[in-house]
């Protein structure tokens, strides 16, 4: 799957503990993306990568932070999980031509939040 | 607020036969555009795409249209098999940004 991993791929977790989910690519791509997927919702931006150190929020950035210290780890942080967070994550890369470029999604982590 | 939507949320079809997949996109200035296939466990993996400056585009059994005066995208596969079972989604690319908008998806059944 274009050298994306996740990782974990299932996580079970209280309420209000941090939790930090981690894709690293073998692409050397420069985006990398955060989604989830919900019923109803479909794939939703969290938060992009455009670079090592350069972030910046999706359309449901709230709750969620992230790093980028190297170009082939984006890490995605729940500072502390709601059961609203309860969901599947996706991440995902995209080649230097970003707007005229698919996305290449990882096999996902299921959070579940108790 | 922008949204990529599905005309069937689920589509059946007979081993073999033809199927087509729907989709109406909302932003006019969007100028690229995407198929996705998701099966059960695994992410969405890239199927076609297609730039607005063309209307067809063919790959190996499957066939995107793009109608830009009805703003609408299909998907076509050819000698539907078994294994083309799961969950499609379109996406499209308004310029500029990173707002890749998806629809809520289609899940298509191959009945043997």
């Amino acid at each position: 799957d274009a050298g994306i991993t996740q990782s974990p791929r299932h996580k079970v977790t209280e309420t209000g503990t941090p939790v930090t989910l981690r894709c690293h690519q073998t692409e050397n791509h420069r985006y990398m993306y955060w989604y989830r997927q919900d019923p109803g919702h479909g794939l939703r931006l969290i938060h992009y990568s455009y670079g090592v150190k350069d972030t910046d929020k999706g359309e449901v950035s709230d709750g969620y932070s992230v790093s980028r210290s190297k170009t082939e780890d984006f890490l995605l942080t729940l500072e502390s999980a709601t059961s609203s967070q309860t969901s599947v994550y996706f991440c995902a890369i995209s080649a230097p031509d970003r707007d005229n470029s698919p996305l290449h999604f990882g096999n996902g982590t299921r959070l579940t939040v108790t | 607020g922008e949204s990529v939507g599905l005309h069937l949320p689920t589509l059946s079809v007979q081993e073999g036969d033809n199927s087509i997949i729907n989709c109406a996109y909302s932003n006019s200035a969007s100028d690229y555009f995407i198929w996705y296939k998701q099966e059960s466990g695994k992410g969405p993996q890239f199927i076609i795409d297609i730039r607005s400056n063309m209307d067809k585009r063919q790959g190996q059994r499957v066939t995107v249209l793009l109608n830009k005066t009805v703003k609408h995208l299909s998907l076509q596969i050819a000698a539907t098999q078994p294994g083309d079972s799961a969950v499609y989604f379109c996406a499209e690319n308004p310029p500029g940004g990173f707002k890749t908008i998806f629809g809520a998806g289609t899940r298509l059944f191959v009945k043997a």
